[in-house]
């Protein structure tokens, strides 16, 4: 079946620094990919999407690429501040097999320092 | 414009015993679906409902259960708590559930079974 593959963390980084998450996926099909983020205590929220092949996601200094060649997804962001520390969640939507379903990866959690 | 809210934001409960979540979605989402999160299994869905029918399911066993109101407004049961059963309850709500662009989810239910 489908699944989402993520680097695992946690990572920690000096604030600043450049921020690369993997992720990599097994779908059928053309499937909608996702970064979700997760604060302390919180629920998800939508970080950036891309519904098709070459789509670039943006959002809030952070952005994915769909990559159907090599099956990726990953996330990046040029320059990290305190306030990204978070659980980063890759997720996708399958082309088949119902709707309103998100398969996501384990997590990534990001610990930045100032 | 508010957001998705769960009730009760915290729950604990004795094994054996049931319990009830609530999910309220965001004024006009008709559809509602749900996420276990626990550390050893992350995010997992359990279903969704669109005008009151459930349209998908998860692979759960038959303890896990839901409805949707004509409201839209969802509630998910667990009878026979199992100490397995902790996890952040999560749900989503979506105007139709076939959007591509992403899903908003509720801050959780934080359910812990002693």
């Amino acid at each position: 079946g489908d699944s989402v593959t993520q680097m695992e963390g946690p990572v920690t980084l000096s604030e600043e620094a450049f921020l690369t998450i993997n992720c990599t996926y097994t779908a059928t099909g053309y499937p909608s990919l996702f970064w979700y983020v997760q604060y302390p205590g919180e629920g998800l929220q939508l970080l950036l999407k891309a519904t098709k092949a070459d789509d670039k996601g943006s959002n809030k200094g952070f952005e994915a690429t769909y990559r159907k060649e090599t099956t990726s997804f990953h996330l990046e962001k040029g320059s990290v501040q305190v306030s990204d520390s978070a659980v980063y969640f890759c997720a996708l939507r399958p082309v088949s097999g119902g709707y309103n379903k998100l398969i996501f990866g384990a997590g990534t959690r990001l610990a930045v320092h100032p | 414009k508010a957001g998705v809210t769960q009730t009760p934001r915290y729950l604990i409960k004795t094994r054996g015993q049931q319990v009830t979540l609530s999910c309220s979605p965001i004024s006009g989402h008709r559809s509602v679906s749900w996420y276990q999160q626990t550390p050893g299994q992350g995010l997992q869905f359990l279903f969704e409902y669109f005008s009151e029918t459930q349209r998908n399911k998860g692979n759960f066993p038959g303890r896990f259960s839901g409805r949707q109101f004509s409201n839209s407004r969802s509630e998910m049961n667990v009878s026979t708590l199992e100490l397995g059963d902790s996890a952040l309850y999560l749900c989503a709500s979506s105007p139709t559930g076939r959007e591509n662009y992403g899903y908003t989810f509720g801050s959780g239910t934080r359910l812990t079974v002693v």
